[in-house]
């Protein structure tokens, strides 16, 4: 049974950098047909998909977000990493991380969620 | 971008009822259309991928259908456990997009 799961600060300071964890378990990271994701749900709100990596390290993301995201994956700890620059109070959501079974474009697995506030 | 708008916004029903959720797209999707169930507290889970596919181990009450710009989510016989909120999502040039939800809740 997969598992993801986040990890990281619940608290960032506005202007500093998210940094976002995510370890998976139950499975490899290194799957031909997936990619890996980080999706944001601000509280209340709808979701919002920030973007995705393979394995080998291939990313692209949310066109609104791109220049500040960065994720990045380490397969020898089996996880992938989330990193969002120049935050403010909007970025304040809950941050999942997501399997893309990017064969028929839809995440399959998530991870619990970990809330991120955003505060001066 | 392509722009998703669900409809309704805010569905009420009862048990045993038939409801539909609406999924339009701004420009014609190529069918990488999911739907998403989602209670409070918890991730997403996927119903349907590819439009119409159901996931596996989701109940066959659940069916999707729709081509082009419009795409409909069907719950056949509502169930106490399917009073949630509900996503569509599309992918399309090296981006995916959410629609906004529909909370389906108990009249």
């Amino acid at each position: 049974q997969l598992q993801l799961q986040e990890s990281g600060p619940g608290l960032v300071t506005t202007s500093e950098t998210l940094s976002l964890t995510c370890s998976v378990s139950g499975g490899s990271i290194s799957s031909s047909g997936f990619y890996w994701g980080w999706i944001r749900q601000p509280p209340g709100q709808g979701l919002e998909w920030i973007g995705s990596i393979s394995y080998s390290g291939n990313t692209y993301y949310n066109p609104s977000l791109k220049s500040r995201v960065t994720i990045s994956v380490d397969t020898s700890k089996k996880q992938f990493s989330l990193k969002l620059g120049s935050v403010t109070a909007a970025d304040t959501a809950l941050y999942y991380c997501a399997r893309d079974k990017s064969v028929s474009f839809y995440f399959d697995s998530w991870g619990q969620g970990t809330l991120v506030a955003v505060s001066s | 971008d392509i722009q998703l708008t669900q409809s309704p916004s805010t569905l009420s029903a009862s048990v045993g009822d038939r409801v539909t959720i609406t999924c339009r797209a701004s420009q014609s999707l190529s069918s990488w259309l999911a739907w998403y169930q989602q209670k409070p507290g918890k991730a997403p889970k996927v119903l349907i991928y590819k439009a119409s596919t159901l996931e596996s181990g989701v109940p066959s009450r659940f069916s999707g259908s729709g081509s082009g710009t419009e795409y409909t989510l069907t719950i056949n016989s509502l169930q106490p456990d399917d009073f949630a909120t509900y996503y569509c999502q599309h992918y399309g040039s090296y981006s995916y997009s959410f629609g906004q939800g529909t909370k389906l809740e108990i009249k």
